[in-house]
């Protein structure tokens, strides 16, 4: 049981440039987010699912795409980055069952510079 | 989600106790109270969670006001492993919810 896996780890990128954030857990959890972390911040929501081929927008959502066509995967797209994308990247997921109110587990991030 | 109120930095002794407090006046009745934690730029980890009564688990307490505007996680004896940023997060649901996270408390546990 891996949990939340994020990868990469760390990530450069040129501005312009596209990329995927890979985001898979294993424990069959229905709810999956994406967060951001700037310096010195808290987390910001970006986007997130609750369940496979469904998802809606966060707080900063603007210049990021999900989908989500399984229950275990919850890519995060980057179209054209950004140096304001430069960031700390968290994925986490959660499970509804039988007890609604129910931990989030996260990844251990992905830290992207965009130059 | 109901708005949290945290101090932005404690200090405390190591094999002491730390008592880290939180203000939701806002909380509505079915949000719950949850603490996180991050240490240095890992996953936020989580905690304990309560809606209205007091809560422990292996790692802290929770103790809820009764008008629920208020809580404190205490954690027993602190170490040096401790030293995190600590989140308090008033939700109904994890998944349903735009949970957001505020800038937390830094607890620096001292020698």
């Amino acid at each position: 049981n891996a949990g939340v896996t994020q990868t990469p780890k760390f990530q450069v990128l040129k501005t312009g440039q596209s990329m995927t954030l890979q985001c898979a857990q294993d424990m069959n959890h229905e709810y999956m987010s994406w967060y951001r972390q700037d310096p010195g911040m808290g987390l910001r929501l970006i986007h997130y699912s609750v369940g496979a081929g469904i998802t809606d927008q966060g707080e900063v959502p603007n210049g990021y795409n999900v989908s989500r066509s399984t229950t275990e995967d919850f890519p995060l797209r980057l179209l054209s980055a950004a140096p304001s994308q430069t960031s700390v990247y968290f994925c986490a997921s959660s499970s509804d069952g039988q007890e609604r109110n129910t931990e989030a587990f996260f990844g251990q991030g992905t830290r992207l510079t965009v130059v | 989600d109901a708005k949290t109120t945290q101090p932005t930095s404690m200090d405390c002794a190591e094999g002491r106790a730390a008592n880290l407090p939180c203000n939701h006046s806002t909380i509505s009745g079915n949000e719950y109270v949850y603490w996180y934690r991050q240490i240095h730029s890992q996953g936020p980890q989580y905690i304990i969670h309560g809606l209205k009564n007091n809560e422990t688990n292996e790692m802290a307490s929770l103790i809820i006001t009764e008008d629920r505007k208020s809580s404190t996680l205490i954690l027993p004896h602190a170490t040096l492993r401790d030293t995190a940023v600590y989140y308090c997060i008033a939700s109904t649901t994890w998944g349903y919810q735009k949970v957001t996270f505020g800038t937390g408390t830094k607890l620096q546990v001292i020698p």
